[in-house]
């Protein structure tokens, strides 16, 4: 069985960073790219930072490129989101997916999600 | 960006009914690269078509998807409770990928 558990949220001052963590399992996880997507209260789904299979390429939108970085160790089957200089827009539950079709990418498992709020 | 606009934005149907939600690209997609899926009420989305008409893994028969270019629809045959969702489109066609804002189904 798939499964894909964050942590790492929490809450965070405006300018701090944090670092999301995310450990699979069920799959091989050297064969697959990552995504995370995060969902602001009561918003809509928002793609955040994606990386392939070896980590050798990543893909940010312009909304967080420069800030947040995306990692993956492929020994202990665990993907990273390190977000610098958060801002209050930054607020949402950032989930963990798995990538299928990487020419025409989708997400097939997601993981429950972590809040991260970014206050003062 | 390819911005997907998508319609309605709720939808009240009643149980056995069928329901049809209408996704509108920007730009021109292929087939290949619009995908739908289902966040339940307090859950994590999940996948339910990929590639515009193909099911994921164990959804139900009654949902289906259709279209080509820059119009692509999802459709429940026949609703019954356990569809009240949230439903989105995405596109994998260019970067940054993108989400329609959701469609948002309850019941009667």
């Amino acid at each position: 069985e798939v499964q894909l558990v964050e942590s790492g949220g929490g809450l965070v001052q405006p300018g701090r960073s944090l670092k999301l963590s995310c450990v699979a399992s069920g799959f091989t996880f050297n064969n697959y790219w990552m995504t995370w997507i995060r969902q602001a209260p009561g918003k809509g789904l928002e793609w955040v930072a994606s990386i392939t299979n070896t980590g050798g390429s990543t893909y940010y939108p312009d909304s967080v490129k420069g800030r947040f970085t995306i990692s993956r160790d492929n020994a202990k089957s665990t993907l990273y989101l390190q977000m610098n200089s958060l801002r209050s827009e930054d607020t949402a539950t950032y989930y963990c997916t798995r990538v299928r079709g990487n020419n025409y990418p989708y997400f097939d498992y997601w993981g429950q999600g972590v809040m991260v709020t970014v206050s003062s | 960006a390819i911005v997907l606009n998508q319609s309605p934005s709720s939808i009240i149907a009643s149980q056995g009914e069928k329901v049809t939600i209408t996704c509108r690209a920007s730009s021109s997609i292929s087939s290949n690269y619009l995908h739908w899926y289902q966040q339940k009420p307090g859950a994590f989305p999940k996948l339910v078509i990929y590639s515009t008409s193909y099911r994921a893994s164990g959804v139900p028969s009654r949902f289906s998807g259709s279209g080509s270019g820059t119009s692509y629809s999802f459709t429940i045959s026949r609703v019954e409770a356990e569809d009240v969702a949230t439903y989105y489109c995405q596109q994998g066609s260019s970067n940054p990928y993108t989400f329609g804002a959701g469609t948002k189904l309850e019941l009667k």
